[in-house]
């Protein structure tokens, strides 16, 4: 887990509330990505950046957004649009064919 | 499309037995091909990579895997296995050339039994 932080460690939502995750990464890595890991489906890619200010979709993106303003941080926001947002969140950044992640985010939604 | 097929959801092996943990793919072209272990509520951490060169790749806490190419195939093996190993473990793949998208297999669990 080093070098990526994720905060906070457990989020607990309201239905109809939007909520931003954190992610900070200090390893100088350009790419930045988001993922969704539900029991028994692995991990899906919400988002990811390969540079400053651009950022592209992946694969599961509806109800979720995000932003690249500084290289080391890339947030995350589950919108209300979000139908079933409870799950875990793991952030990542790649360097050097390498992936490297962050310890995760559990969002549960009341 | 890139794939990966992780055919066991769990896998039970005896402590001091070898393991094998098995992954197949698809991917255009050459592949970088990875596997990942998760303990509970932890992110994932790096094991090891294929690039190029040996297909016997070496990785951290005595683990290996084996790439074959003619069978799609990434597996993960280790001589001796510990109770310690029981965890996640994820099988993941890239395409040589392009763009860094990763797709990542389902995951299967390693129970390693006493």
């Amino acid at each position: 887990d080093g070098g990526i932080t994720q905060s906070p460690k457990y989020l607990f939502r309201k239905e109809g509330q939007n909520v931003t995750l954190s992610c900070e990464q200090n390893l100088n890595h350009d790419a930045m990505y988001w993922y969704r890991q539900d029991p028994g489906q692995g991990l899906r890619l919400i988002y990811y950046s390969q540079i400053v200010n651009d950022f592209q979709k992946g694969d599961i993106a509806e109800g979720y957004s995000v932003s690249r303003e500084k290289k080391e941080s890339f947030p995350l926001t589950v919108t209300s649009a979000q139908k079933n947002p409870t799950a875990f969140y793991l952030c990542a950044s790649f360097s050097v064919n390498t992936q490297y992640f962050g310890p995760g985010t559990r969002l549960t939604v009341l | 499309a890139q794939s990966v097929a992780q055919p066991e959801d769990q896998v039970n092996v005896a402590e001091g037995n070898p393991l094998t943990v098995k992954c197949t793919y698809s991917v255009s072209g050459n592949p970088y091909l990875f596997w990942y272990v998760q303990y509970p509520n932890r992110g994932l951490q790096f094991l090891l990579k294929y690039i190029t060169g040996d297909n016997l790749v070496k990785g951290s806490y005595g683990f290996e895997a084996e790439f074959n190419k003619s069978q799609t195939s990434f597996h993960l093996k280790k001589p001796s296995a510990l109770v310690s190993d029981s965890a996640l473990y994820f099988c993941a793949v890239r395409p040589l050339a392009g763009y860094q998208k990763v797709t990542f297999g389902t995951g299967t669990k390693l129970q390693v039994i006493p």
